[in-house]
């Protein structure tokens, strides 16, 4: 099994375009999360979602959004990109217990910079 | 948010037990603590989770204070493959279902 992938590795993106981050899992899991990784900082939450057609913000959304089509796919769309942007974007899958006893499953991330 | 107090840095040398300790004073009786690590340039990876009781897995083991208030993820003998940032992160049971990191403990390990 691939896990989770992320998709592209690395972009570079001028002040003001868009884009989609895409994260695809092949565990059949309900529950997918976007994270960003400020440099030195740990994780925060941007959206989450609990199934196929659910998603809900996290700590911070503001600037982003998200769709669940699909169990397999949680595209994450930055819309006008800002230089606050730049970061490490982490996207995780797990379970449907609800992550009591089971874990994260993370991708291993698209580095995002925006100038 | 449960919030959760880590040392920023520790350091060990290889083969020796490294004990990373974690303060949640303010957790809830039904949340879970959960450790991840992650390592440079790589998403975070899962290490144990428990409740109450004292957990033990191939990575490492988990002991729990009798209060609930404090935790330490114990790995046995360190590695060079150990040098990694460590999260200490409690999942909420009432905030629906997802985990907040900190800034973690990044752990530094001598030959």
């Amino acid at each position: 099994n691939a896990g989770v992938t992320q998709t592209p590795k690395f972009r570079i993106l001028k002040i003001g375009q868009s884009m989609t981050l895409q994260c695809t899992q092949d565990m059949n899991h309900n529950y997918m999360y976007w994270y960003r990784q400020d440099p030195g900082m740990g994780l925060k939450l941007i959206y989450y979602s609990v199934g196929a057609g659910i998603t809900d913000k996290g700590e911070v959304p503001n600037g982003y959004n998200v769709s669940r089509s699909t169990t397999e796919d949680f595209p994450l769309r930055l819309e006008l990109a800002a230089p606050s942007q730049t970061s490490v974007y982490f996207c995780a899958s797990s379970p449907d217990d609800r992550l009591r006893n089971s874990p994260l499953h993370f991708g291993n991330g698209t580095r995002l910079t925006v100038t | 948010d449960a919030k959760t107090t880590q040392p920023n840095s520790m350091e060990s040398n290889e083969e020796e037990p490294v004990h990373l300790p974690c303060n949640h004073s303010t957790i809830s009786g039904t949340d879970y603590i959960h450790w991840y690590r992650q390592l440079p340039s790589q998403g975070p990876e899962y290490v144990i989770h428990g409740l109450t009781s004292n957990v033990n897995n191939r990575m490492a083991s988990l002991a729990i204070a009798e209060d609930r208030k404090s935790s330490t993820l114990i790995l046995h003998r360190a590695t060079l493959r150990d040098a990694a940032v460590y999260y200490c992160i409690l999942q909420e049971t009432y905030n629906t279902d997802k985990l907040i990191f900190g800034t973690g403990t990044r752990l530094q390990v001598f030959p």
